[in-house]
C-alpha cells in the first residue's frame, strides 16, 4: 500500500520567516503534485514535478522532487499571511487511471 | 477553474436516510472523482468515472454508489447514511490529456 507522509502536520510562524514542509514515501512515484487548499474551498494545483532531482520555483515557493522520486519538499521564503492554508502533496503511481495517493496535509498559518 | 458545482453545499441528515450529492461540470472533462476529506486522513477516493456509465470503486467505496448518465453530471449516493459518513465531500475532474485535477468547493455532510 502506497503511503505519503507529510510533515509537519501543523506549522505556525511569523510573517517573513522561511519554512520547509516535507512529503515522504517508501514508494517511487512517476510524478508528484503539490496543492494548496484554503478554508471552505477545494484544493488548487500549485506544481507538478516529474523528474528525479527536479526543482521548480513559483515566486517565493520552491518545490523539489527527490532524486529517487520517493519524496518532495516545499520551501517558502519570506512567508506572508496569504500563504496560509493546507498544503497537500499527491503522488501519481502506475500508468493508468491516473489515481493519486494523497498525503494528509500540512496546515500552515502565517501570522502578521 | 473547471466550472465545477457541487450541491448541496451543506446538509444535515439522519442516520439511515439516503443522501445524494450532485456534481456538475461545464468543461467537458472526461474523468470525474468523488473524494472525502477527514482530519488526519487527507483526501480519500470514493469512486471515479472514466466516462458516461463507466465508473469504478476507490479505496473507501463501501456504503456509497455513483452514477454518471451524462458527461457533465456525477452523482454520489449514500444508500443509508451513517455517522461515520459525516465528512466533507469533494468532486473533482480531469481532462484526458492533462494531469491537473480540478476540485469543486465541497459539500459538508453531517449525519446525526
Amino acid at each position: 500500500t502506497q503511503l505519503l507522509e507529510q510533515s509537519p502536520q501543523f506549522l505556525s510562524i511569523q510573517e517573513g520567516e522561511n519554512l520547509t514542509v516535507y512529503c515522504n514515501s517508501s514508494s517511487v512515484f512517476s510524478s508528484l503534485q503539490w496543492y494548496r487548499q484554503e478554508p471552505g474551498e477545494g484544493p488548487v494545483l500549485l506544481v507538478t514535478v516529474v523528474t528525479g532531482g527536479e526543482v521548480k520555483k513559483l515566486k517565493r515557493l520552491t518545490f523539489q522532487f527527490g532524486d529517487a522520486r520517493k519524496d518532495s519538499s516545499l520551501h517558502i521564503t519570506a512567508a506572508q499571511p496569504g500563504d496560509t492554508g493546507l498544503y497537500l502533496c499527491a503522488g501519481h503511481w502506475g500508468d493508468s487511471n491516473y489515481q493519486l495517493i494523497w498525503g494528509a496535509g500540512t496546515k500552515l498559518i502565517i501570522k502578521p | 477553474d473547471a466550472g465545477i458545482t457541487q450541491s448541496p453545499r451543506h446538509k444535515v441528515t439522519e442516520t439511515g436516510t439516503p443522501v445524494t450529492l450532485r456534481c456538475h461540470q461545464t468543461e467537458n472533462h472526461r474523468y470525474m472523482y468523488w473524494y472525502r476529506q477527514d482530519p488526519g486522513h487527507g483526501l480519500r477516493l470514493i469512486h471515479y468515472s472514466y466516462g458516461v456509465k463507466d465508473t469504478d470503486k476507490g479505496e473507501v467505496s463501501d456504503g456509497y454508489s455513483v452514477s454518471r448518465s451524462k458527461t457533465e453530471d456525477f452523482l454520489l449516493t449514500l444508500e443509508s447514511a451513517t455517522s461515520s459518513q459525516t465528512s466533507v465531500y469533494f468532486c473533482a475532474t480531469r481532462q484526458v490529456s492533462g494531469n491537473t485535477i480540478y476540485f469543486g468547493e465541497g459539500s459538508w455532510l453531517t449525519v446525526v
